[in-house]
């Protein structure tokens, strides 16, 4: 079976760090998405990791552990536009495009 | 830039009724994808498309079937819509399976609601 579990929501405070876990058990790997959504719009591409690290881009990171099964996308000095839902994929490496996606993780950025 | 499009924001429909969801992707991508996504329970996989008039089954494919007449189109149908099938729909695009780092497109999905 496929299993990815993120926390429901997070909030955090503008000019801060915070990090999104994401841990999964799936039959297969074949790479990692981070996607972001805000409310009412489409899923827009983040990140992706399909070797074991941290990829950086820009204030945005992300960072794998295959032999953990986990995941985490890390967010610095954090702005209000910030407020979204975090999506975790994971493509098993069976059905090659098809990705499986966690619940989400709802990120509220106060002032 | 990619562009996906869906053939409308919200949708109204009734008990029984069929219904068609449009997408249209301007990439000439070779995978396409129908999602519906709710609350609590995340992006469900419900059909993909790997070329035209080839389809697969996705994790919650009953009650709806799929139509790829041409590359950049691909169709959801709802033979005959019921309540629990109100959800917002969303439909995704990506190159072709030799492109590991390919990521989906997403359109800007289409609320429907089944009264």
């Amino acid at each position: 079976g496929q299993n990815i579990d993120q926390p429901t929501e997070m909030t955090a405070t503008e000019g801060a760090i915070v990090q999104i876990n994401c841990t999964y058990q799936t039959s297969g790997f074949n790479g990692l998405f981070w996607y972001q959504q805000h409310a009412g719009e489409a899923p827009t591409f983040l990140s992706y990791n399909v070797l074991d690290g941290l990829e950086e881009k820009g204030r945005f990171s992300s960072f794998l552990s295959r032999s953990k099964g986990y995941s985490y996308l890390l967010l610095k000095e954090l702005q209000m536009k910030d407020s979204a839902s975090y999506l975790c994929a994971v493509r098993p490496y069976t059905g090659f495009q098809k990705l499986v996606f966690g619940t989400g993780t709802r990120l509220l950025v106060s002032p | 830039d990619v562009k996906v499009t869906q053939s409308s924001r919200y949708l109204v429909k009734r008990t029984g009724e069929k219904v068609f969801l449009e997408c249209v992707q301007d990439m000439d991508h070779e995978n396409m994808f129908w999602y519906r996504q709710d609350p609590g329970l995340g992006l469900r996989l419900i059909y993909f498309s790997y070329d035209v008039k080839m389809k697969e089954k996705g994790d919650i494919p009953e009650g709806y079937s799929v139509s790829r007449e041409k590359k950049e189109r691909f169709s959801l149908i709802l033979e005959s819509a019921s309540t629990n099938q109100t959800s917002m729909y969303l439909c995704a695009s990506s190159l072709a399976l030799a492109h590991s780092t390919d990521t989906q497109y997403f359109g800007p999905g289409t609320r429907l609601t089944v009264l």
